[in-house]
């Protein structure tokens, strides 16, 4: 079964410094999306990628916060100046175009900032 | 706009005993409902979903849902409740064109010998 596959498992970073958070999405897919998990709270959502550009994103999703298919791969999301509060498990998500919701997660990137 | 809350952020019940986990939605369109799980460091599994059609869904190991349009519900349940079923639930709903999730805050699954 493809998976969605994101590096690291485990960040930890110093409050200020950016941070570059990696997912290879399933090969065919088309549509991507980052959410996040922050400890004891709903998963919610950042971000949605779609033919090389944003198409939505949150207000959590700030100057702070962008995103990049940079090698027609990998799907990142970097956050420049990290804040203690950006402490969070981060899910990449891919989907095809002929499956509205037949999202695909990764299995997470839990981001802790000191 | 869409909105998601599960009653009950812990639920704790017997092995062998009858699962529920409630979910109530609301939506100005037609909803597409999900429930995943999340278990302990693990990342988020799709139990079922419901989009159009029969009204109850039945998803992977043994969970069902029914989706009720008069009460804006798709609670979760299983019949007997296995040890391996301790985790953590997400209700979900579907938003906009560009087919986000909404979740809920989730509930918390507790399955006692």
């Amino acid at each position: 079964e493809p998976e969605v596959t994101q590096t690291p498992s485990h960040q930890v970073t110093q409050m200020g410094q950016e941070v570059i958070l990696r997912c290879v999405p399933i090969s065919n897919h088309l549509y991507f999306y980052w959410y996040r998990q922050i400890l004891g709270q709903k998963v919610e959502f950042l971000v949605s990628f779609y033919n090389n550009e944003i198409s939505e994103k949150s207000e959590i999703f700030d100057d702070q916060f962008s995103v990049e298919r940079p090698d027609g791969s990998n799907f990142t999301l970097k956050i420049r100046s990290t804040k203690l509060e950006d402490s969070a498990m981060y899910f990449c998500a891919s989907r095809d175009k002929g499956q509205p919701y037949g999202y695909t997660f990764g299995s997470g990137t839990r981001l802790t900032v000191v | 706009a869409q909105s998601v809350t599960q009653l009950g952020s812990h639920v704790s019940v017997s092995e062998g005993a009858l699962v529920l986990l409630r979910c109530n939605y609301s939506s100005s369109v037609p909803p597409y409902l999900f429930w995943y799980v999340q278990y302990p460091n693990q990342g988020l599994q799709l139990l079922l979903k419901y989009t159009t059609g029969a009204t109850l869904v039945k998803g992977i190991n043994g969970f069902e849902a029914e989706f009720k349009k008069s009460e804006t519900s798709f609670h979760l349940t299983k019949p007997s409740a296995h040890m391996s079923d301790a985790a953590e639930y997400f209700c979900a709903v579907g938003a906009g064109n560009n087919r986000k999730l909404i979740w809920g805050l989730g509930t918390s699954l507790a399955v006692n010998p």
